[in-house]
């Protein structure tokens, strides 16, 4: 596609429910980001992927996230016992395979746990 | 633990003002400074600087990296009511020869009134 695509755009759950946010990036590039951003915050790391492998998930806040990147495109972020502190914008970003500094973001999936 | 400090964190200016933003930063391995729109959900990149004195511009927006005061600035001048976005400043330490982690700031959100 012609940018990072993110869905659901919004997801309202109730606490300790399970939930999947998709980011299908941009054709050809190699390495995917997922962010976290909450109101009046900037983006928060959490994972980075190169390929199919977790290259760096010291962003992950604890063992209900998950993320996954099976044939190195599209990737699923997974938050297994929502919580109500979960809700945040959660933002996928790619980049080509040279370092550019440019990240090309997606518009985010909101998530809401009630 | 990384780092990246912004301020103000929010200004209002008159339409034709020059402003400045302020960034500093303690990252481990630092190897760029990165500044990035967020008009609605999506960051748009702008500039990355690696070089200290180097002065980068683009339109009526500038930016210049001083290594030694782990810091930076970005400028807007004539500014218009579309500038007004958040503006977020992020350093980027290695996580391969070709890609970094990038570790955002909490912005700076800038109004522009008419």
């Amino acid at each position: 596609g012609a940018g990072v695509s993110q869905t659901p755009s919004n997801k309202v759950t109730e606490k300790g429910k399970y939930v999947e946010l998709r980011c299908d990036p941009i054709s050809g590039h190699t390495a995917l980001y997922w962010y976290r951003q909450s109101l009046g915050q900037g983006p928060e790391f959490l994972i980075y992927f190169q390929g199919t492998g977790a290259a760096d998930d010291s962003g992950l806040p604890n063992d209900r996230f998950f993320a996954v990147r099976p044939e190195g495109s599209v990737s699923t972020l997974k938050i297994q016992r929502t919580e109500r502190g979960d809700s945040a914008v959660y933002l996928c970003a790619s980049s080509l395979g040279q370092y550019t500094g440019e990240l090309f973001f997606g518009e985010g999936s909101r998530l809401t746990v009630l | 633990e990384d780092k990246v400090v912004q301020s103000p964190l929010s200004l209002v200016v008159h339409e034709g003002d020059t402003v400045t933003l302020n960034c500093s930063y303690e990252v481990t391995n630092f190897r760029s400074l990165l500044w990035y729109k967020q008009e609605k959900k999506a960051p748009t990149f702008l500039f990355m600087l690696t070089s200290s004195g180097i002065e980068k511009k683009s339109g009526r927006l500038s930016s210049i990296l001083d290594k030694k005061e782990l810091s930076s600035i970005l400028n807007i001048t004539a500014t218009q009511t579309g500038d007004s976005a958040i503006y977020l400043c992020a350093g980027g330490t290695p996580i391969s020869a070709s890609y970094d982690k990038v570790i955002f700031g909490p912005g700076t959100s800038l109004s522009v009134i008419p």
